[in-house]
């Protein structure tokens, strides 16, 4: 595997499952990031982590849930969502921080019913 | 309020045809990016700008900044239906705590 993957590619769930979202990055990066792309709203910034420690938290609610277990993967736990929360969800990662160019992961499609 | 506006948000040319795409933002910053993105695709990153003037070219695309503006232009030469795609500017903003700042994005669509 190269640069940045994600699974699921697609996820169909209830509002009231848990699951969790996974990204892998093979590029040696030191920062990872969870964005969120819907339909007609710029991508959103949700959490950055920099040497594993999380660094921003851009006011997401409590229902999504970052992890950083070492400085190659990336979770995104998910419980009790709403409907509004489906959309794209993209990894990216960086070599240090945002001066850095990203690097970006194919997506999981969330659809959340 | 942070914004990085684009416009248009929705570009349909002919093949051949010249067109350019704007990326304005409302704060000062020192590093502004290019992404591509292709239908069901990721993000691609395309060009890096560091400094006032900078313009940086590959193919038929080529970016400019004008930090004093606060204004990046992304000119696309002599379309090609390859080029078809939705276009993100994003804007690295110099305050502390903050991120990259994202344009809603340019969907550009080329037909012969």
């Amino acid at each position: 595997e190269t640069g940045v993957t994600q699974t699921p590619r697609h996820l169909v769930m209830g509002m009231t499952n848990k699951k969790s979202l996974k990204c892998e990055q093979h590029l040696g990066h030191n920062a990872m990031y969870w964005y969120k792309q819907s339909a007609k709203k710029p991508l959103e910034l949700m959490f950055v982590y920099s040497l594993e420690e999380r660094v921003e938290n851009n006011s997401v609610p409590s229902r999504f849930s970052p992890e950083c277990p070492n400085s190659s993967h990336l979770f995104l736990h998910l419980h009790t969502l709403q409907p509004e929360d489906s959309a794209l969800y993209l990894c990216a990662s960086s070599p240090r921080g945002y001066t850095d160019t990203q690097y970006f992961g194919p997506g999981t499609r969330l659809t959340v019913l | 309020e942070l914004k990085v506006e684009q416009n248009p948000l929705f570009l349909s040319m002919q093949e051949g045809k010249n067109y350019t795409i704007y990326c304005n933002y409302s704060t000062t910053s020192d590093r502004l990016y290019w992404y591509r993105q292709d239908p069901g695709k990721s993000l691609e990153s395309l060009f890096v700008l560091l400094s006032n003037g900078a313009v940086k070219q590959e193919g038929r695309l080529m970016a400019s900044l004008d930090t004093k503006a606060r204004l990046s232009t992304l000119h696309i030469t002599a379309a090609v239906h390859d080029l078809s795609a939705t276009y993100f500017c994003a804007v690295v903003l110099n305050q502390a705590g903050t991120a990259l700042i994202f344009g809603k994005g340019t969907t550009l669509s080329v037909s012969s």
